[in-house]
């Protein structure tokens, strides 16, 4: 079974930086792309970022381009949103997502950035 | 960037009956590959996204085959054959054929 398990989220404040995994098991995580998507409250879905199997890529949307990296831990099954500079507007639960445009989703970890 | 636009935003339907969400996208999402990354997924309350159809037309693992879709260049079509009460939430179509990758702003079924 694909398991995708986020953690990190949490309360910073603007300015501030936070490092957000996911977990992957149940597949071979080295052989799929992995994309971050981002869900504002009450608000509707924002593709964030993507990574390329080899980790050798990586893709940005532009409002975070410059302040967000993309990684990867193949041997970990791990992938990783290194997010700086966080404003208000990046309050989010950030899902993690198998494969390019996504087929399995995690759960999610909610990011809120506020003072 | 691709702007995807969904019909309705909102819509009402009777148990077993039948339901339809349409999406438009401001330019083909034909692929240099030939291939069309348009994909529907469905949001149930306080639950991530889940894939339903990719490439068009094609059932992901596990979706019932009430479930369908349609189309072709810029308009495509997702279809309920008839509605349970499972179905409720937020419908969103998105497109992978080009970064940055977009979603329609989502329709909300609900039942009568």
């Amino acid at each position: 079974e694909v398991q995708l398990l986020e953690s990190g989220g949490g309360l910073v404040q603007p300015g501030g930086s936070l490092r957000i995994s996911c977990a992957g098991s149940g597949f071979t995580f080295s052989s799929y792309a992995m994309t971050w998507v981002r869900q504002a409250p009450g608000k509707g879905l924002e593709w964030v970022s993507t990574i390329v199997s080899a980790g050798d890529n990586t893709f940005y949307a532009d409002s975070v381009k410059g302040r967000f990296t993309i990684s990867r831990d193949n041997p970990q099954n791990t992938l990783y949103l290194q997010m700086n500079t966080l404003r208000a507007e990046d309050t989010a639960v950030y899902f993690c997502v198998r494969n390019w445009a996504g087929d399995y989703w995690g759960q999610g970890t909610l990011v809120i950035v506020s003072s | 960037e691709i702007v995807m636009t969904q019909t309705p935003l909102s819509s009402l339907v009777t148990l077993g009956q039948p339901a339809s969400i349409s999406c438009r996208s401001s330019r083909s999402l034909v692929h240099s590959d030939g291939n069309t990354y348009l994909r529907w997924l469905h949001q149930r309350p306080g639950q991530p996204p889940r894939l339903l159809i990719h490439m068009i037309s094609h059932r992901f693992s596990g979706v019932p085959d009430r479930f369908s879709g349609s189309g072709a260049g810029t308009e495509f079509t997702l279809r309920i054959s008839r509605v349970e009460a499972e179905d409720v939430g937020l419908y969103y179509c998105m497109q992978g054929s080009q970064f940055p990758y977009t979603f329609g702003q989502g329709t909300k079924v609900e039942i009568k």
